[in-house]
């Protein structure tokens, strides 16, 4: 079982639908990351959360919205995607100099 | 900037046999963390190992081990007993600890291992 959850699964959506990512985890952690990864190739940092505050991002396109409700929350909110977003989405969170534990993704597919 | 090198994109081993996986890194700082993460076809990138960068000790765990050469910046893999179950995409990661709760990572391009029954 993965300390990191990440739901959905799959998705798939149109250009012009809104839809939400989730990840949670219940290890205390207080870093929360979010990753785009295409296939074959390493993960790409997207937004880092510090203590529920958005410490990183890294250039992302606006049609991308994180969110961090509380410590153990974290969302990514998706609208008017390109079909090159299409990828595995990853979550992670970390404490300290700990390494960072990450869920199972979700397969996003755009149309 | 750090950068992490993985220059073997595919390996292939006997099941049983011992393989080693290659990661060279560069950097200017002296207290870094240095991670080996695997991930299956199942996509969870799953740690695998840890190396402090302090520590003269290489890590092991398991049937997995690392040779790490600070001086030559080098943190190679070996997994002894190879299994089926190893067959996998490998990153190699680099952390620079950073004040606060986060630090970022910086990973190589992996490299995808198929173990042979």
């Amino acid at each position: 079982d993965t300390e990191v959850t990440q739901t959905p699964k799959h998705l798939v959506m149109g250009m012009t639908n809104k839809k939400s990512l989730k990840c949670e985890q219940h290890m205390g952690h207080r870093a929360m990351y979010w990753y785009k990864q295409k296939a074959k190739k390493p993960p790409e940092l997207m937004f880092v959360y510090s203590y529920e505050k958005l410490s990183i991002n890294e250039s992302v396109p606006s049609r991308f919205s994180p969110e961090c409700p509380n410590s153990s929350l974290l969302n990514l909110h998706l609208h008017a995607l390109q079909p090159e977003d299409s990828a595995l989405y990853l979550c992670a969170s970390s404490q300290d100099y700990e390494p960072q534990h990450f869920g199972d993704g979700t397969r996003l597919s755009i149309l | 900037a750090q950068t992490v090198t993985q220059s073997q994109p595919e390996m292939s081993v006997q099941e049983a046999e011992t393989v080693t996986l290659s990661c060279t890194y560069d950097t200017s700082e002296s207290n870094y963390y240095l991670f080996w993460y695997k991930q299956p076809p199942s996509r969870q990138m799953i740690l695998v190992i840890r190396q402090e960068a302090y520590k003269q000790q290489n890590a092991t765990e398991n049937r997995f081990s690392v040779n790490f050469q600070k001086a030559a910046k080098s943190f190679s893999l070996k997994i002894s007993d190879s299994q089926l179950g190893d067959t996998a995409m490998y990153f190699c990661a680099f952390m620079k600890p950073n004040t606060g709760a986060n630090s970022k990572l910086t990973f190589g391009k992996g490299i995808t291992l198929s173990v042979r029954p």
